[in-house]
């Protein structure tokens, strides 16, 4: 597609239920990150994807976090057994391989709601 | 570890005006990358400018420039000429330079920018 893509746009949930998030990233991106913005925070990196490598899940906070890629395409973040603390947007963002440093390009995000 | 303060939690400027979004880093790395993004209200982050530490010069783009000073670790954007458009979060961001492919992002707290008419 023309961008990154993510659904749903806006999640509520109640608190304790699992919610899966999705991110299609651009046609050819192989590289696909995904972090988190708690309100009136900044980013935090959560996982990075790259092909068929092993991912990079060094900034998952917990193991109620998990996520998944198919090949180099759609992406899917999985919270179990949500708290309200998971309350906050979640962007993914996508580039070609090698060229993170000139910036990629990032989706519109996920606002998930826990109450 | 590297951090990234961005002090100023909001700013006001007049539109044509120009205003200077401040950010500080801590690192102990030589060889890096600093960004900084734009957030509008869409929530997508949208790249504004960039900057190679090992690059003395300080990178322009249109209205948007920096003032890159590496000893001192700061990297502050200068925003000329305002326009209402340019309303927004601003986060400044680190990005290690590394060998593999990880290019994960250490971003600030943001700041938020209002442009009065």
């Amino acid at each position: 597609g023309a961008g990154v893509s993510q659904s749903p746009s806006n999640k509520v949930t109640e608190k304790g239920k699992d919610v899966e998030l999705r991110c299609d990233p651009i046609s050819g991106h192989t590289a696909l990150y995904w972090y988190r913005q708690r309100l009136g925070q900044g980013l935090e990196f959560l996982i990075y994807f790259q092909g068929n490598s092993a991912p990079d899940k060094s900034g998952l906070p917990s193991d109620r976090f998990s996520a998944e890629r198919t090949g180099e395409s759609v992406s899917t973040l999985t919270i179990q057994r949500t708290q309200q603390e998971d309350s906050a947007v979640y962007l993914c963002a996508s580039s070609y391989p090698w060229t993170g440093a000139y910036g990629y390009t990032f989706g519109s995000g996920t606002r998930l709601t826990v109450v | 570890a590297q951090t990234v303060t961005q002090s100023q939690p909001e700013m006001s400027v007049q539109e044509a005006e120009t205003v200077t979004l401040s950010c500080t880093y801590d690192t102990s790395e030589s060889n890096y990358y600093l960004f900084w993004y734009k957030q509008p209200p869409s929530r997508q982050m949208i790249l504004v400018i960039r900057q190679e530490a090992y690059k003395q010069q300080n990178a322009t783009e249109n209205r948007f420039s920096v003032n890159f000073q590496k000893a001192a670790k700061s990297f502050s954007l200068k925003i000329s000429d305002s326009q209402l458009g340019d309303t927004a979060m601003y986060f400044c961001a680190f990005m290690k330079q590394l060998a593999g492919a990880n290019s994960k992002l250490t971003f600030g707290k943001g700041i938020t920018l209002s442009v009065r008419p």
